[in-house]
């Protein structure tokens, strides 16, 4: 089964800085026939679904801010928030969808400093 | 405009069983893969199973194997999660959420999600 990990557990940032999570792979996401990697990223606030922000690693679903970015290729990928706004204060997580068992990570907690 | 409705909150003892449901909107409900995905309290998001109507296949995550069954309903696109042998552990927020289903399997990013379900076990 593929494992992704993320790091850090928690992240306190200032209203407009940066925010990095990191997401690895225990195996490489990148599938050669259509060159994707097949990670996704998603923001959960209490009491609401997750929403989904980054698909294909760095492709952004309709609507979601362009703060929101995501990167890396093969096993090493990041989601960037590039000027924190208040309205970002959530759990984030990474997805595998390489394979069944699907994984999600273990979440990074962000808040505001 | 795709939507997925859930089945109202669910308090159930130990050792008994539970159904949740999860109806979908809009066409092609056997063209799309749906997953459970659950969240216990303090917990993370866990993967429970999946179900891709057009393959007619199904796969659950292994700590579920022979305790949950994901049922698809094409004629009324609802899909079903049945969770026997409940234990106090089992109390979560269930989620469905919609995938395009990829390579034959029921995987994929989730781009639509039910409102959950509140399951408690005591």
């Amino acid at each position: 089964d593929i494992v992704v990990t993320q790091s850090p557990d928690s992240l306190a940032v200032s209203l407009g800085e940066r925010a990095t999570i990191n997401c690895k792979s225990s195996q490489s996401l990148l599938y050669s026939t259509n060159n994707k990697n097949y990670l996704a990223w998603y923001q959960h606030k209490p009491g609401q679904p997750p929403k989904l922000l980054i698909y294909w690693a760095s492709t952004r679903e309709s609507g979601v801010p362009d703060r929101f970015s995501g990167g890396g290729s093969e096993t090493d990928f990041t989601l960037t928030i590039s000027s924190m706004q208040a309205e970002d204060v959530a759990v984030y997580y990474c997805q595998q969808y390489y394979s069944t068992p699907q994984a999600f990570g273990q979440g990074t907690k962000v808040e505001i400093k | 405009q795709v939507q997925l409705v859930q089945s109202g909150a669910e308090v159930k003892k130990p050792g008994s069983s539970v159904r949740v449901s999860c109806e979908t909107s809009g066409k092609s409900f056997r063209t799309y893969a749906i997953s459970w995905v659950r969240q216990a309290p303090g917990q993370g998001l866990e993967w429970v199973g999946g179900t891709f109507p057009v393959f007619g296949i199904t796969h659950y995550a292994q700590k579920f194997q022979g305790r949950v069954t994901i049922t698809p309903d094409e004629s009324t696109g609802t899909a079903y999660l049945e969770m026997t042998n409940l234990r106090s552990d089992d109390t979560a927020v269930y989620y469905c959420a919609r995938s395009l289903g990829l390579r034959g399997l029921p995987s994929g990013y989730f781009d639509h999600w039910g409102q959950g379900t509140l399951v408690t076990v005591s």
